[in-house]
This record gives structure tokens, sequence and C-alpha cells, in this order.
């Protein structure tokens, strides 16, 4: 999503349903695509990640969709957890540039 | 180490002082980044080492930041005459094969 001015974006969902976090890349060329948590007061933390060359993977509770064509990402979390709550990064780049990091979102969840 | 750790944790300096922030990336990583996350706002590039190349200092926002690493190992993060804008989150990652990066705790640093 985009952010506006200093606020983050924020999805609100109640324990045990389905999240999901978008995120629009900006470089066409870019082949490498990671998702990162980041919880109050720590540095991120790798979640999940997919090359250009797939446009589905998926770990434990979460999976990550890409589309090339819109360059979109959006990463989906089940049955979500008080846990999850945190701001969550998408990261691009392409063969060993650095990372370049999305705005963030704000993922709360209700018990 | 088994992470990547930053020092202080916390910094509260006076406006014009120097700074200087520590990272310790995780043993036998070569690749080493330093970011800056202002509050609310996503991570911005500030500078990347990798092994004994010459440093990428694209994302150096002023003369008044620098940045050194000794071999492979420490790196510190110096921020000349602070300006209260500096107050940030310092985030130094380090990686193994330039793809998945692990991040420290990062130093949060408050100009008064």
């Amino acid at each position: 999503g985009e952010s506006v001015g200093l606020h983050l974006p924020t999805l609100s969902v109640q324990e045990g349903d389905n999240s999901i976090i978008n995120c629009a890349y900006s470089n066409s060329a870019s082949d490498y695509f990671i998702w990162y948590k980041q919880e109050s007061g720590k540095g991120p933390q790798f979640i999940i990640d997919i090359r250009s060359n797939m446009d589905k993977r998926q770990g434990q509770r979460v999976t990550v969709l890409l589309n090339k064509t819109v360059k979109h990402l959006s990463l989906q979390i089940a049955a979500t957890q008080p846990g999850d709550s945190a701001v969550y990064f998408c990261a691009e780049n392409r063969g060993y540039s650095t990372l370049t990091f999305g705005k963030g979102t704000m993922l709360l969840v209700s018990p | 180490g088994a992470g990547v750790s930053q020092s202080p944790s916390n910094k509260v300096t006076e406006k014009g002082k120097d700074v200087e922030l520590r990272c310790d990336p995780i043993s036998g990583h070569t690749a080493l980044y330093w970011y800056r996350q202002r509050l609310g706002q996503g991570l911005e590039f500030l500078i990347y080492f990798q092994g004994n190349s010459a440093p990428d200092k694209s994302g150096l926002p002023s003369d008044r930041f620098s940045a050194e690493r000794t071999g492979e190992s420490v790196s510190t993060l110096t921020i000349q005459r602070t300006q209260q804008e500096d107050s940030a989150v310092y985030l130094c990652a380090s990686s193994l094969d330039g793809r998945g990066y692990t991040f420290g705790s990062g130093t949060r640093l408050t100009v008064v």
C-alpha cells in the first residue's frame, strides 16, 4: 500500500482471520523479493523470499505472491495470531545490489 | 556471534556533538549494510561494505556521515555535528550472499 504522510497504512484483523498485505515495487528489473517483519523496538526479521522466476512460494502459515506484470507483491498470513502484530516491509533487489525497502504496513491483530 | 549486535541500543546527544555507532556482524558475513529508519518510516539505505572492495557510500545524506569497517568485522558509523533531523533508529545488517540480510536491533539516536 502507499504511505500517507508519516502514518503507515494499517491493516486490522481479528485473531484467526487470514491477512493479506500488499506491496507495489518500483524496479521492473528486480529479481529477488523479501518480506520482513519488524516488531516494536526490534530490527526487521526475515519472513519469506521469492525469486522472479516464481509467482508463488509458501512457508509456514505464510505465502508470498508475485505479479511481475503489475509489479505487485503480496504476503498472505493464514490464521493470524496476536504475535503477528508488527510492521511488515517488502524489499527488492537485482543481482547483488542493496535491498530497497517499501514503506511498510502495520498489522494489528485483535484477540 | 549468533546475530548482529549493535551498540549502544539508545543514544541521546546534544545538537552539534559527534556520535559513533557500532555494529558487530555475524562472523563470516562479508557484506555489511547501514540503514536509517525515521519514526514511522521505511528503511533508508546509507552505506554498504563488501569484503575488501571500496564501500558504496551512495546513500550517505551529507558529509557529516561516515563509516568504516575493519576487514570483515566491526563497523562504526560516525555522525559529526549532529542535527535534530539525524534523530532516527540506525540499523545494521550483514549478509553472507548479498541476498538475505540479518538485521541487528538498531541504535535509537535522539538529538536534543
